[in-house]
């Protein structure tokens, strides 16, 4: 079945540590994206891709980075971790059809990271 | 840059009732996608509805329906015959320009719950 898989699903680490939030999708999407889910719930754009080799960064500033080699893999990586990174990180994929946009944005289950 | 905005942060219905969810939006785009997201307590985020800015006719899915006032910015959401398993977050999106990766733009969200 085409899905969107995010590990780990819960995150406890403590401060300074490098740790990488992964993300993978069957469904042969171009585009992938990560949002930063705050306590509030409010959601934010850090990262997305348009395809293989191509990343950028989103509205909201991060200290994270990504990389995007494979079609169906798009890793989050925070070099050290610190307090205010706790969050929840939302990765989602979409494809298109045709010239058609707008389609089949599937997200993932999420990682809910806590840095102590 | 594109705002979206949920003036309800919490709703609440009564099961079997109807309930609609507003969503405003700011953009000087004429054509893009519009969409409703729900996200359940701990539960992955799922699509409930999008709508076509070129369509004037609005979307429905099953319980679920917009009313897209183009003029007047305007995408509220209908859920009629609410479910116990309607409560959740709902997010209202608007799809952001190529350039920007036709990305999603969120409102904060309202948190609607259903009771008995």
């Amino acid at each position: 079945e085409a899905d969107i898989y995010q590990t780990p699903r819960y995150l406890v680490i403590g401060t300074g540590k490098k740790i990488t939030l992964e993300c993978s999708q069957t469904m042969g999407h171009d585009k992938m994206y990560w949002y930063q889910q705050d306590p509030g719930m409010e959601l934010h754009l850090i990262h997305y891709s348009y395809g293989v080799n191509s990343t950028e960064k989103g509205d909201l500033s991060s200290e994270s980075t990504v990389s995007r080699i494979r079609t169906e893999h798009f890793p989050l990586t925070l070099e050290s971790a610190r307090p205010s990174h706790t969050s929840q990180y939302l990765c989602a994929s979409s494809g298109s059809i045709g010239q058609e946009e707008g389609y089949g944005y599937t997200f993932g289950s999420g990682t809910r990271l806590t840095v102590v | 840059a594109q705002t979206v905005t949920q003036s309800q942060p919490e709703m609440s219905v009564q099961e079997a009732e109807t309930v609609t969810l507003s969503c405003t939006y700011d953009t000087s785009e004429n054509n893009y996608y519009l969409f409703w997201y729900k996200q359940p307590p701990s539960r992955q985020m799922i699509l409930v509805i999008r709508q076509e800015a070129y369509k004037q006719q609005n979307a429905t899915e099953n319980r679920f329906s917009v009313n897209f006032q183009k003029a007047a910015k305007s995408f509220s959401l209908k859920i009629s015959d609410s479910q116990l398993g309607d409560t959740a977050m709902y997010f209202c999106a608007f799809m952001m320009s190529p350039n920007s990766g036709y990305a999603l733009n969120f409102g904060k969200g309202t948190s609607l719950l259903v009771t008995p």
